[in-house]
């Protein structure tokens, strides 16, 4: 079964640090661009940040440049998000979505790992 | 930044079609996707540029592009259609992904 686990999220007081994974399984990841793609409590859908194959191109949204780090180890199958100086308005639930071979859609997603912001 | 606008709600009876809309500038030159996000749940992709669907997504959903408006179609709703509904594009001006705000489908 083509699946993705994410896993990492917690509670992290603001300004904290917090190191998101997402393991692949029934693919190969090495094959595929990747994402990350947030949605804050009751909120819609807000993308993160994108990772070329080899890792050669990445992107960030403007809310998260020079504070997130994507990456990925594909001889791990896995994808990684460093959060860095972490705020409030971070709190979200984080999922990984892989990116359709031909069209920059998402057809695999994560479950969701959940990140709190709160002192 | 690319902006795109869809509206906060839409209500349907069963079966009967519904068409949601989402608003950009000139959005029929770019690639749009459409995604069905139930209550606790991961978003699943049904319609990706414009009107192709993924294997396990039912033919009842399908897409058009035209001038400043791309529309989700979804014929003979159903019951467990009920959803938000987001659309998303590739802006290559920005190299960002943009998603509308969604909508929320009710069924009658």
């Amino acid at each position: 079964e083509v699946q993705l686990v994410e896993s990492g999220g917690d509670l992290v007081q603001p300004g904290g640090s917090l190191r998101l994974s997402c393991a692949a399984s029934g693919f190969t990841l090495s094959t595929y661009d990747m994402n990350w793609v947030r949605q804050g409590p009751g909120k819609g859908l807000e993308w993160v940040s994108y990772i070329s194959i080899r890792s050669t191109t990445i992107y960030y949204a403007d809310s998260v440049k020079g504070r997130f780090t994507i990456s990925r180890d594909n001889a791990k199958n896995s994808l990684y998000l460093q959060m860095d100086s972490l705020r409030a308005e971070d709190t979200a639930v984080y999922y990984c979505a892989r990116e359709h071979l031909t069209a920059n859609a998402f057809d695999i997603w994560g479950q969701g790992t959940l990140v709190t912001v709160s002192s | 930044s690319y902006v795109l606008t869809q509206p906060p709600s839409v209500s349907v009876a069963p079966g009967q079609t519904t068409r949601l809309t989402c608003g950009g500038n000139n959005i029929e030159n770019r690639g749009v996707h459409w995604y069905q996000q139930k209550p606790g749940q991961a978003p699943v992709l049904v319609v990706y540029n414009e009107g192709d669907r993924p294997s396990g997504i039912p033919e009842r959903f399908s897409g058009s592009n035209s001038g400043n408006t791309a529309t989700l179609i979804i014929s003979r709703v159903e019951a467990g259609d009920e959803a938000d509904y987001y659309c998303q594009v590739w802006d290559t001006s920005t190299q960002l992904v943009v998603f509308g705000g969604g909508t929320k489908l009710t069924v009658l």
